[in-house]
């Protein structure tokens, strides 16, 4: 069955330092892949996705993710935090093996900015 | 990007009455939506698969009769919670898709029962 980990529940980071937040992913073909940002009480904001092409891929707000076969991940990463990057963090796979499939979630990491 | 808009936002209501959410596609048609539930510091969960003019297919250990699911029209889905207890407090969360594209997401409704 698809799964999908991220190990990092909660994360701090001093603004304009670098950002990585780990996600593993468990599924047997290619998978599409998302990375979701939601702030308290807001729905879900998508920051960048995997269909395939280019393992590096850019989004919004200056985040990127790079898509590893070998190591099952799909890392998003910021080279400098802003304040209002305080967030949950939600890497998810669609099911199925379908961009409009629904999407199995990771447990989510929170980022908390240090001023 | 394409716009979901789920209402209400908030809502409370007394045990053992019903609430409606509504779920609409404001600027496309949504062949597939799914509803989603998010427990305080958790992950979402998914509730529903939903599809225009059909059955919505539930998850395992979604109570069907509970959570019932409408989608009358390619723009608007709606999920209503039955006979609420405090225990189906929540957030709930929809999205709506189209072919070969990612999931649009609403901006969620806080259900508060009291």
């Amino acid at each position: 069955a698809q799964s999908v980990t991220q190990p990092d529940i909660h994360i701090t980071v001093s603004e304009g330092a670098s950002l990585e937040l780990r996600c593993n992913y468990s599924y047997g073909a290619t998978p599409y892949l998302f990375w979701y940002v939601q702030s308290p009480g807001q729905g879900l904001q998508l920051l960048l996705k995997y269909f395939s092409g280019d393992t590096l891929v850019q989004g919004i707000k200056g985040f990127e993710a790079e898509f590893k076969r070998s190591q099952s991940s799909f890392n998003l990463r910021k080279p400098s935090v802003h304040w209002s990057d305080a967030a949950e963090y939600f890497c998810a796979v669609g099911a199925g093996g379908g961009a409009t499939n629904k999407l199995i979630f990771g447990t989510g990491t929170l980022l908390a900015v240090q001023p | 990007g394409a716009v979901v808009s789920q209402h209400p936002s908030r809502v409370i209501c007394k045990s053992g009455t019903s609430v409606k959410i509504e779920c609409r596609s404001l600027d496309f048609q949504a062949t597939t939506m799914f509803w989603y539930r998010q427990f305080p510091k958790k992950s979402l969960m998914l509730m529903a698969t939903s599809n225009e003019g059909s059955k919505a297919t539930y998850e395992q250990g979604v109570e069907k009769d509970k959570f019932l699911i409408n989608h009358a029209s390619l723009t608007l889905s709606t999920l209503t919670v039955t006979s609420a207890h405090p225990e189906d407090s929540s957030f709930y969360i929809c999205s709506a898709t189209r072919p070969n594209t990612e999931a649009f997401f609403g901006q969620g409704t806080r259900l508060t029962v009291v």
